[in-house]
Parts: structure tokens; sequence; C-alpha cells
């Protein structure tokens, strides 16, 4: 089973300012992937980006990377510049087998 | 619209009802997920299928819940004799596999009065 931990309940940060979201994971597996994805209060769930447990560079898609440390089994999203439209739910997740998600962090941009 | 498509988006119902909610995935998807998500939480996995295969199904999850994939196409997901405590969100995803990542419907709002 994978188990996936989010400690931050909610984050602020000042517009244009990088913020990392904490996220950290428990699996016996060797072959996993790791995933974030945003929740706007619209409610739907939006693909950020992705890291696969081989993967040994940090993605990256635009403005997002997502810091892995394996050793720390932690899969930290950092967001450069960040911009009024970035509040919202930040939810990790991990797959093994299934796609299983942490409690998310409540991200607030104040301008 | 090649999305996750969920029906109905909204569905009000009184205690004891059945319900039933469908999921079309993205057509080439061959994994289907559920998920039920209540304010302020993370989605809580419920079930998933590999084609139409049913791999998993939650623990937290009673026997007045089903979902089916016939032919490994669209998914349902019926709740019978609902209960207040079943008002939620409900979620569809699909993906291509295991690791990859999983594109999310717009979710079914189910009340129950």
């Amino acid at each position: 089973a994978q188990k996936i931990t989010q400690t931050q309940p909610g984050m602020f940060v000042q517009e244009k300012e990088a913020v990392t979201l904490d996220c950290t994971y428990d699996t016996s597996d060797q072959s996993y992937g790791l995933f974030w994805y945003k929740q706007p209060s619209s409610g739907e769930m939006i693909f950020l980006i992705y890291q696969g447990s081989y993967d040994e560079q940090n993605a990256t898609e635009g403005r997002y990377s997502l810091n892995f440390q394996k050793a720390r089994k932690s899969a930290n999203l950092v967001i450069s510049a960040s911009q009024l439209g970035d509040s919202a739910m930040y939810f990790c997740g991990g797959s093994n087998y299934k796609l299983t998600f942490g409690k998310g962090t409540l991200l607030t941009v104040n301008p | 619209d090649t999305g996750v498509s969920q029906n109905p988006r909204h569905k009000i119902t009184k205690r004891g009802q059945n319900v039933t909610f469908r999921c079309d995935p993205i057509s080439e998807h061959n994994r289907l997920y559920w998920y039920r998500q209540t304010l302020g939480q993370g989605p809580e996995f419920l079930t998933y299928f590999q084609n139409e295969a049913q791999l998993e199904k939650s623990r937290l999850l009673s026997d007045r819940f089903s979902a089916e994939r016939p032919k490994g196409s669209f998914s349902t997901l019926e709740i019978q004799r609902t209960e207040q405590g079943d008002s939620a969100m409900y979620l569809c995803a699909s993906s291509l596999g295991g690791e990859t990542e999983a594109f999310f419907g717009q979710g079914t709002r189910l009340t129950v009065v």
C-alpha cells in the first residue's frame, strides 16, 4: 500500500514569489509515479506534473517543478513566480498500481 | 470534447433511494478510477478498473456501493439505499496505466436529503 502525507493544511505566498508545497510518501514498491494536481474553487482536478520513480532528473512544467528526493521519500512541488490564479487546493498523489492522494494544501496568493 | 465526462453533474435524492452515476473515460484509457471527495478533504479512493476488470474496492465502501465497467468502456457507480453521509462529490478519472497521469471528470455532486 502507498501512503501520501501533506503536512501543510494552508500556505500563504506573496504574488511573484516562489512557494514550496510539501509531500512525503511511503511505499515499498520500486516502481511508482508521483503527481501533483490543482483543484480551484470550481472543483475540477487539474493535472500539473508527474515524476516517475526511476526518473533521475526533477520534473518541470512551466512554473511548476517537482523536487524529488528519493532517499527522503519526498516529492515537493515548487511554484515559481506565484500568480493570483494559483490560489487553490493542491493535492499530491502517488501511484504504484492505484492512484491515491494526500489531504491537500490550500494555497493563498496575496497581491 | 475528448475529456472524461460524468453525468449527471448534480443529483439530489431522498434518503433511502438508489442513485446511479455514469463516467465516460478518455477513449484509449484502459484504467478507470472512482473517488469520493468531501469538503476540505482529498479524493478518497473507492475503486478502480483495468479494462472491464474491477481490481480493487476500498474496504471503506459498504455493500451498498457497486461499480461496473462493461466492455471496458464507460463505468457506472450505484449507491443503494442512500444515506445522508453519502453526500459528497463523486469523481471519476481515467489513465493509460497505473503509473501515468490520470485525467478527471468534473464530478457528480450528490446531496442526500
